[in-house]
């Protein structure tokens, strides 16, 4: 079946532009998980999402990243005013029931400020 | 291509070779524990898991030990092919934690030598 998918794929945007970032999870998955990945590190967590629900933006680095997941499928990860340090590959996640632990994963957005 | 193998620890073996990844922990109240798999370009891959009730587990051609006592996990790759060459990642989840999210260690990287 389909798995998890984001797009864009690759997004460039100039320093202080918004961007979102979109994923679709698997169907039927409850859970939903962003994570960041800078460059030759390991993906950090940013936020958590059981069903439309955000039980968790710990991970989120500023006020500047929004995320929302309305209908409890589709979630849209947000970027206002971007900085250069926003530069990563931001992956999506999702697992099929918040007491699941296996998560899988989207190909993740590339993004790069200049 | 892009890399997600920069400034990563390198292990280099020969096909058909055996393989083996370490990595250690920190926290000891996490009670599973994942190898993620991720070749250049894509999202992480799960290979195989393991709860903290067991030491060991297998899979086709891998194997994962892990010892609580030194916290301290290993991913086995048997007939190691080039097929295998990617970044490989640890991750745990802590106990009771209500999100299941995934703290990922550095990564290393596999370079089969045909």
């Amino acid at each position: 079946g389909a798995g998890v998918s984001q797009s864009p794929r690759y997004k460039v945007a100039k320093r202080g532009q918004d961007v979102a970032l979109r994923c679709d999870p698997i169907s039927g998955h409850v859970s939903l998980f962003w994570y960041q990945q800078a460059l030759g590190q390991g993906p950090e967590f940013l936020t958590y999402f059981q069903n439309e629900a955000q039980l968790d933006k710990s991970g989120l680095p500023s006020d500047r990243f929004f995320a929302e997941r309305p209908e409890g499928s589709v979630s849209t990860l947000k970027i206002q005013r971007t900085q250069q340090e926003d530069s990563a590959v931001y992956l999506c996640a999702s697992s099929p029931a918040s007491s699941t632990d296996t998560q899988y994963f989207g190909p993740g957005t590339r993004l790069t400020v200049l | 291509g892009e890399s997600v193998g920069l400034h990563l620890p390198t292990l280099s073996v020969q096909e058909g070779d055996n393989s083996i990844i370490n990595c250690a922990y920190s926290n000891s109240a996490s009670d599973y524990f994942i190898w993620y798999k991720q070749e250049s370009g894509k999202g992480p891959q799960f290979i195989i898991d393991i709860r903290s009730n067991m030491d060991k587990r297998q899979g086709q051609r891998v194997t994962v030990l892990l010892n609580k006592t030194v916290k301290h996990l290993s991913l086995q790759i048997a007939a190691t092919q080039p097929g295998d060459s990617a970044v490989y990642f640890c991750a745990e989840t802590p106990y009771g934690g209500a999100t299941n999210k995934l703290i990922f260690g550095t990564g290393t990287l596999l370079a089969v030598q045909p």
